[in-house]
């Protein structure tokens, strides 16, 4: 069983479009984290969220961690094909540091 | 931008043949991890190590090695490689903090005919 479930798996959508991608769990965390990897590349962060119902903005891109600290979303605000790649949510988890979700692969057509 | 190196980049050999996966940072972290990646999909922790001559397996069974025998260099060997093996290996490294980020170097593609 997956700690972190991201949903959906995979998205597929034109250029313009808004979006929005779900990482969830059943366990509080103390805070999550969101990477951006891609094709070809190692993951990359982008943002780490705190504090329950926190909002954080990178420009055309707004995390929101939940209330209860179990679940987070990313939206993308017109999205560009530069947007395409696997996201990853992650959350600290005893001794060694991180655990990953499983991803939601996105590609922005042109 | 983080300072972590993998090399090589791609690697294509035989079965049976031993490899050794290298891995530097030049942050000075005391962490360091070994992730499989097959294409597109989630990262599997294979190993990690906490600093010198510290390392543990992770959560998928490998049939490779570490060695930490310095903070900088984390190398990742397979004695015999399958077919089974061929993947993507990410290598990670972290500071110890309330929040660890994770710097990840480019990866390795392995492919084992």
């Amino acid at each position: 069983t997956q700690l972190l479930e991201q949903s959906p798996q995979f998205l597929s959508i034109q250029e313009g479009e808004n979006l929005t991608v779900y990482c969830n769990s059943s366990s509080v965390f103390s805070s999550l984290q969101w990477y951006r990897q891609e094709p070809g590349e190692g993951p990359v962060l982008l943002v780490t969220v705190v504090t329950g119902g926190e909002v954080k903005k990178l420009k055309r891109l707004t995390f929101q961690f939940g209330d209860a600290r179990k679940d987070s979303s990313l939206h993308i605000t017109a999205a560009q094909p530069g947007d395409t790649g696997l996201y990853l949510c992650a959350g600290p988890t005893g001794r060694r540091a991180l655990t990953f979700g499983s991803g939601t692969r996105l590609q922005v057509q042109p | 931008e983080a300072d972590i190196y993998q090399t090589p980049r791609y690697l294509v050999i035989g079965t049976g043949k031993k490899i050794t996966l290298e891995c530097s940072q030049t942050m000075g972290h005391d962490k360091m991890y070994w992730y499989q990646q097959d294409p597109g999909m989630e990262l599997h922790l294979i190993h990690y190590s906490y600093g010198v001559n510290s390392t543990e397996k992770g959560d998928l069974s490998s049939e490779s090695t570490v060695s930490r025998i310095r903070t900088e260099h984390f190398p990742l060997t397979l004695e015999s490689a399958r077919p089974s093996h061929t993947s993507q290996y990410l290598c990670a490294s972290s500071e110890s903090g309330a929040q660890e980020t994770q710097y990840f170097g480019p990866g390795t593609r392995l492919l084992v005919l």
